[in-house]
């Protein structure tokens, strides 16, 4: 068990500009979530995955966001368009139907 | 609305205090309830599951209970490493998403 990996740790940018995170989960687990954390708050859901279908999306998530898992492995979220506001801690975390989910430590995403 | 509530949003405690932190959550229909550890600059750590009312879980020096409305996060005698920042999150019966609190952050002064 490798855990829940995900890259760049860091990314800084400029508004406007398109961003790309990866993610990749425990091999045997298929259902994959991705949240944003900003300081002071608990995750706030994004998305999920079940092997490649995404089956929820949070109605907060503008239609810059989008993310993909393609083979039911890895899988990416990219903001297109970033804003100020986007601003935040991108997590991922990965788990086999109906049990615990584990995190990845994120991808910090700085907007200049 | 499904909501989750932590309290306090933090807490000091000298070494070997113990304490209690609460998550009282107004969902449509409970399907679990997790406690998570946070440090600074790191993904939560998953500590216990809780499915129904009355259930318990140890580990170490933490123990969650569960009722009805409400969760509990017993610190026992905690010691500095115990200094994170506690998570409580919930699944709804209906669907897949889960609802995080702000969580509470715990020091541990030597």
């Amino acid at each position: 068990d490798t855990g829940v990996s995900q890259d760049p740790r860091h990314k800084i940018t400029k508004r406007g500009q398109n961003v790309t995170f990866r993610c990749d989960p425990i091999s045997e687990h298929n259902r994959l979530y991705w949240y944003r954390q900003t300081l002071g708050q608990g995750p706030e859901f994004l998305t999920y995955f079940q092997n490649e279908a995404q089956l929820e999306k949070s109605r907060l998530l503008s239609d810059r966001f989008s993310a993909e898992r393609p083979k039911g492995s890895f899988s990416t979220l990219e903001i297109q368009r970033t804003e100020q506001g986007d601003s935040a801690m991108y997590l991922c975390a990965s788990s086999p139907v109906n049990q615990p989910q584990h995190f990845g430590d994120g991808t910090r995403l700085s907007i200049l | 609305e499904d909501q989750v509530t932590q309290s306090p949003e933090a807490l000091r405690l000298q070494e070997g205090e113990s304490s209690s932190l609460n998550c009282s959550y107004t969902v449509s229909g409970l399907r679990g309830l997790f406690w998570y550890r946070q440090d600074p600059g790191k993904g939560p750590e998953f500590l216990f599951t809780l499915y129904s009312a009355g259930e318990e879980k140890e580990k170490e020096r933490l123990k969650a209970t569960l009722t009805k409305k409400e969760s509990f996060l017993h610190i026992t005698a905690p010691k500095p490493e115990d200094s994170a920042t506690y998570l409580c999150a919930v699944q709804i019966s209906t669907g897949n998403q889960f609802y995080f609190g702000t969580g509470t952050s715990l020091t541990v002064i030597p």
